[in-house]
């Protein structure tokens, strides 16, 4: 079975662009969560998507955005590029999120550099 | 909310021998996951071992083996004859068992970049 996979694997913005990264759970996952990771700041926690829905949003200003589509498949989008916003992007798949025990598997990520 | 602490940013160990690594956790919550996650330089996340937290009994995986203490609110990892593929960043994760969309995420700890020496 195929693993979660991220594109692009990197990405090179301006300021004041916006970015889309995509993530394709692996098969038969319904849930998908997108981190940031940073030297400063660590694993933090931007979204978590289930059967389209967000249910879950982690303290990131609104220029961060996401969506999931009907064959789970995730997108995240950030408007405005900020030179803090350069870093590795993961996303995490899992068959529901919900309250069992559900490991989330993680994609390769996206590097993204903002200049 | 809750938080994960892991005191040791760096460890090494010597090719065979046994290495632990520390990760402790706030919660007022009772019934909860915890994890060890591995980052290689390739920067993929891979899961190492995982811990139900209403499960006494520890966690063991291969090498790999935790020490959950409950009432400390700790949960080491205990890596035995290390390898050159175990270096890497080790990261220790906390999740909710509760119902509610909120709940459902990783909170991480910063890490601790294990090196194996030959």
């Amino acid at each position: 079975k195929a693993g979660v996979t991220q594109t692009p694997r990197y990405l090179i913005k301006t300021r004041g662009q916006q970015v889309t990264l995509s993530c394709s759970p692996i098969s038969g996952h319904r849930s998908v969560s997108w981190y940031q990771q940073t030297p400063g700041q660590g694993l933090q926690f931007l979204f978590e998507y289930f059967s389209e829905t967000q249910r879950n949003k982690g303290n990131f200003p609104g220029r961060f955005s996401g969506r999931q589509f009907s064959n789970s498949r995730s997108e995240m989008n950030v408007s405005t590029l900020e030179l803090g916003d350069s870093a590795l992007y993961l996303c995490a798949s899992s068959f529901t999120g919900g309250p069992v025990l559900d490991t989330q598997y993680f994609g390769p990520g996206t590097r993204l550099t903002v200049l | 909310a809750q938080t994960v602490t892991q005191s040791q940013p760096e460890m090494s160990v010597q090719e065979a021998e046994t290495v632990t690594l520390s990760c402790t956790y706030d919660t007022s919550e009772s019934d909860y996951y915890l994890f060890w996650y591995k980052q290689p330089p390739s920067r993929q996340m891979i899961l190492v071992i995982r811990q139900e937290a209403y499960k006494q009994q520890n966690a063991t995986e291969n090498r790999f083996s935790v020490n959950f203490q409950k009432a400390a609110k700790s949960f080491s990892l205990k890596i035995s004859d290390s390898q050159l593929g175990d270096a890497a960043m080790y990261f220790c994760a906390y999740r909710s068992a509760r119902s509610g969309g909120s709940n459902y995420k990783l909170t991480f700890g910063k890490g601790t970049l294990l090196t194996v020496n030959p």
